[in-house]
């Protein structure tokens, strides 16, 4: 069966990294492409882009340029997502999720909650 | 980019009865040389990630009861609950998958009246 499992929470202080991983399971990884979306503590969902998982091709959101990277592991299924320059605001649960054959999310990772505090 | 607006923001609705949630696109999400409406529908119950209901507008995803409809095109969209059942407590929300950024509505909190 499908599966995305991501990685465990983490804690970070401001201007620090973070990278969170998605493996993917249960389905050819490269025929597939992963997206990634954001929910902050009792809001809604925040589309971050998406990265073509045969080509490495990310694409991002216009408010996710820059300290947002997106990349692939491809030898072990996996999509990475990478937080440069963490500020408070990016305190929130971080989604991969499977794209569909026409760009509908189909399966979710669990989530990963990212905090970020002095 | 496409603005997705749901209303309402939330709704109490007793068991068994209709549940309607709208979602009204800031641009028409039907793709001519298909006649496909881009926009899908996830319902998130709490502590869970999203779950896909509902692809090109009225297409259930697979394994979703037949109580969840979904309908619409263009800029307006639809989802209905025909008769609400007490594991349908949850947040609804909209996307459009038309282009890049694939933005979602703001979501529709749904309980028990």
């Amino acid at each position: 069966q499908v599966q995305l499992v991501q990685s465990s929470s983490e804690l970070r202080k401001p201007g620090a990294s973070v990278r969170v991983s998605c493996e993917a399971s249960g389905y050819i990884f490269t025929d597939y492409s992963i997206n990634w979306v954001r929910q902050a503590p009792g809001q809604g969902l925040e589309w971050l882009g998406w990265i073509q998982t045969r080509t490495g091709t990310p694409t991002y959101a216009q408010a996710f340029t820059g300290r947002f990277v997106f990349s692939l592991d491809t030898s072990v299924s996996a999509a990475y997502l990478q937080i440069n320059s963490l500020k408070t605001e990016d305190t929130a649960k971080y989604y991969c999720a499977r794209e569909g054959a026409s760009g509908w999310h189909d399966y979710w990772g669990q989530g990963t909650v990212v905090t970020v505090s002095s | 980019d496409i603005v997705l607006t749901q209303s309402p923001d939330s709704l109490a609705v007793s068991l068994g009865e209709r549940a309607t949630i709208n979602c009204m696109s800031s641009q028409s999400v039907l793709f001519n040389s298909n006649n496909k409406n881009y926009l899908a529908w996830y319902q998130q119950k709490p502590g869970q990630p999203p779950k896909l209901l509902i692809y090109w507008a009225s297409t259930r995803a697979s394994g979703v009861p037949d109580r969840f409809r979904g309908s619409g095109s263009g800029t307006e969209f639809t989802l209905t609950i025909s008769s609400l059942q007490a594991e349908d407590v949850a947040v609804y929300y909209c996307q459009h998958y038309y282009s890049p950024p694939r933005t979602f509505g703001q979501g529709t909190k749904v309980e028990i009246k």
